[in-house]
């Protein structure tokens, strides 16, 4: 169990331009969340998918930002025309539901920063 | 909607004292989880505790506790015996029990020093 890991950790880029993140979800998680997090504020919640299926978006995630989790393995988050306003962490999650209860824990990936110039 | 608060922004104390997290949350939902997150810097979210709401009992784990209040929408979090490690952002977060996607609703965070 090696845990979430998101690639890229760290992206710059300049507004206009489209970028997209990786997320590989703990192996056997059949549910993955997508959080964005601004500087000193809580993360806030994005998307969600149940395997491969997408649930439920948030208002937060405009029509510029695509989720997906093909084969409901990993996913990966996309932003076209970057805003400077864009400019956060992206934070990934996942939990296995089957568990039930509280023991449906998320854990939490390390983020990619993004910058937008 | 669910919401959460952390009033304190930043709190500091020396090693090996105690101190207390406040947070209050706001849901309509009978049954949810509250849970307190730690952030340290530039690494990733661990749980440190989590309660649910149906239970009375205090979650205790190791040297972390909480105090929760219900009836008060209360939940704090009290870090005994502090360590230099405890330094980091830490955050109360709410789950409605199978709603919304089981998705965290977080607060603002507090900033805890932990000084020598």
């Amino acid at each position: 169990d090696t845990g979430v890991s998101q690639n890229p950790r760290h992206k710059i880029t300049k507004r206009g331009q489209n970028v997209t993140f990786r997320c590989d979800p703990i192996s056997e998680h059949n549910r993955l969340y997508w959080y964005r997090q601004t500087l000193g504020q809580g993360p806030e919640f994005l998307t969600y998918f149940q395997n491969e299926a997408q649930l439920e978006k948030s208002r937060l995630l405009s029509d510029r930002f695509s989720a997906e989790r093909p084969k409901g393995s990993f996913s990966t988050l996309e932003i076209q025309r970057t805003e400077q306003g864009d400019s956060a962490m992206y934070l990934c999650a996942s939990s296995n539901t089957q568990r039930g209860g509280a023991g449906n824990e998320q854990f939490f990936g390390p983020g990619t920063r993004l910058t937008v110039l | 909607a669910q919401t959460v608060t952390q009033s304190q922004p930043e709190m500091s104390v020396q090693e090996a004292e105690t101190v207390t997290l406040s947070c209050t949350y706001d849901t309509s939902e009978n049954n949810y989880y509250l849970f307190w997150y730690k952030q340290p810097p530039s690494r990733q979210m661990i749980l440190v505790i989590r309660q649910e709401a149906y239970k009375q009992q205090n979650a205790t784990e190791n040297r972390f506790s909480v105090n929760f209040q219900k009836a008060a929408k209360s939940f704090s979090l009290k870090i005994s015996d502090s360590q230099l490690g405890d330094t980091a952002m830490y955050f109360c977060a709410e789950r409605e029990k199978e709603t919304s996607g089981s998705r965290l609703t977080f607060g603002e965070g507090t900033q805890l020093t932990v000084n020598p």
